[in-house]
């Protein structure tokens, strides 16, 4: 079966400093990985995914996230916070037969000015 | 090129009432996908569909939810006699024929929020 976990319910940074998002994973066989950021009241966007390749994968609004398989890890990243960016973020796996992702419980994102 | 779309965008239906909640997938999507949003919860996989067949129910509540995807029209999902606890935001996606190792992206509507009363 598979789990998305994202280990904090809230992450706080102050504007212009770098944030990580934490999610980790567990599925049979090879993953497929997502973020999705949600505004208030809003839909879910998609930010980025990895299918395969270079484990740094860009993304929108400047996100990125790192793959690592042996910690089973797929983290968020972006080297300068800004306001804007304070949002609900979601991570998904799905496995490569691809019908059903599912989601992360979401961490908050809070940057401070 | 429109996305994903939904309607109501909000409904208030009193307890034992029916809900109904429409999905329009994206153009040149056959695969459609419904989440359920508790307020300060994650998403909720409920069920994915293709048209005229449902694929994975696993995440549908056993009794008084059903969701169809007909030949023709929206993807509706259903809530019978609804209770305050049904109460949430109900999110639809779409995303292409999957293609084996080139993912499967869903992309998302902007949601019915169900109010009970």
């Amino acid at each position: 079966a598979q789990s998305v976990a994202q280990p904090e319910d809230q992450v706080n940074v102050a504007e212009g400093n770098p944030l990580t998002v934490k999610c980790t994973y567990s599925v049979s066989g090879n993953p497929y990985l997502f973020w999705y950021v949600q505004y208030p009241n809003r839909g879910l966007q998609f930010l980025l995914k990895y299918i395969t390749g270079d484990n740094l994968v860009k993304g929108s609004y400047g996100f990125e996230a790192e793959f690592n398989k042996s910690q089973t890890s797929f983290h968020l990243k972006k080297p300068s916070a800004l306001v804007s960016d304070s949002a609900l973020y979601f991570c998904a796996v799905s496995n490569t037969g691809g019908f059903k992702t599912i989601f992360g419980a979401g961490t908050r994102l809070f940057v401070k000015a | 090129n429109a996305g994903v779309m939904q309607n109501p965008r909000h409904l208030v239906r009193r307890r034992g009432q029916e809900a109904r909640l429409r999905c329009s997938p994206m153009k040149g999507h056959s695969h459609v996908y419904w989440y359920r949003q508790l307020p300060e919860e994650g998403l909720k996989f409920m069920v994915y569909l293709q048209k005229e067949n449902i694929i994975d129910e696993s995440g549908m509540p056993k009794e008084r939810f059903s969701a169809e995807f007909p030949k023709e029209g929206p993807s509706i999902l259903r809530i019978q006699q609804v209770v305050r606890g049904d109460s949430a935001a109900y999110f639809c996606a779409s995303s292409p024929p999957t293609r084996t190792g080139t993912g499967n992206t869903i992309y998302f509507g902007e949601g019915s929020w169900l109010t009970v009363v």
